[in-house]
């Protein structure tokens, strides 16, 4: 089944502490994301990945890192969290750009006390 | 700066009732419109697109006209069902596959039996 996981789907941490959430894709795609989502907001994109060894900042970047050191993997990296990146993360993939239909993983909700 | 609004809700209908979620847009070139729909606990998905001016996106009986003079892209629904209850985003690609996506802050429907 083509899909877009995340892990974990729940993190509850503390501010400071280094942490990293998985995105992972079964379809072979070039183009990987990450967004927030916080009520009235919307959803803002923190990073993106063009191809493997390619990545860019999106609109919301301060406080997070990615690589992508292979092709289905996109790891967000939150090397000390603070409160204000309490939020609802989703990972997406397409095909080839942003103008491609974006497929959305479950979304990881983290808390940082 | 290129931005997206989309109508505020909660939006709340009967069954079998109109909807219409409007979606306007800052033009600064072609940009690509979506729309997306989140339904409770999931990620997003796509739920239409369109690709040039005055093309209409259509999907699940929901339909939307891209229109470069009054720079819209509203979603329409005839009859609407109570599963069609979610959280409505509008978004749109600036500057071709390497562009961002940028999304509206979302509406959310509830449709009652």
């Amino acid at each position: 089944e083509a899909q877009v996981t995340q892990n974990p789907r729940y993190l509850i941490t503390v501010t400071g502490k280094k942490l990293t959430v998985t995105c992972s894709q079964n379809m072979n795609h070039e183009y990987m994301s990450w967004y927030r989502q916080d009520p009235g907001l919307g959803l803002r994109q923190i990073y993106y990945s063009m191809n493997v060894e390619v990545t860019d900042k999106g609109d919301v970047p301060e406080g997070y890192k990615v690589s992508r050191k292979e092709k289905r993997n996109f790891p967000l990296i939150l090397e000390s969290p603070s409160p204000n990146q309490t939020s609802l993360y989703f990972c997406a993939s397409s095909s080839m750009g942003s103008t491609d239909t974006q497929y959305f993983g479950p979304g990881t909700r983290l808390t940082v006390l | 700066g290129n931005s997206v609004t989309q109508m505020e809700g909660p939006v709340t209908l009967s069954e079998e009732a109109f909807l219409t979620i409007n979606c306007t847009y800052t033009a600064t070139g072609y940009p690509s419109p979506f729309w997306y729909v989140q339904y409770p606990g999931e990620g997003l998905q796509l739920l239409l697109k369109a690709t040039k001016a005055d093309d209409k996106g259509s999907n699940k009986g929901f339909e939307a006209t891209y229109r470069k003079e009054t720079t819209s892209f509203h979603l329409e629904k005839g009859s609407v069902q109570v599963s069609d209850s979610a959280v409505y985003f509008c978004a749109l690609v600036y500057g071709g596959s390497q562009g961002n996506l940028i999304f509206g802050k979302g509406t959310k429907l509830s449709v009652k039996p």
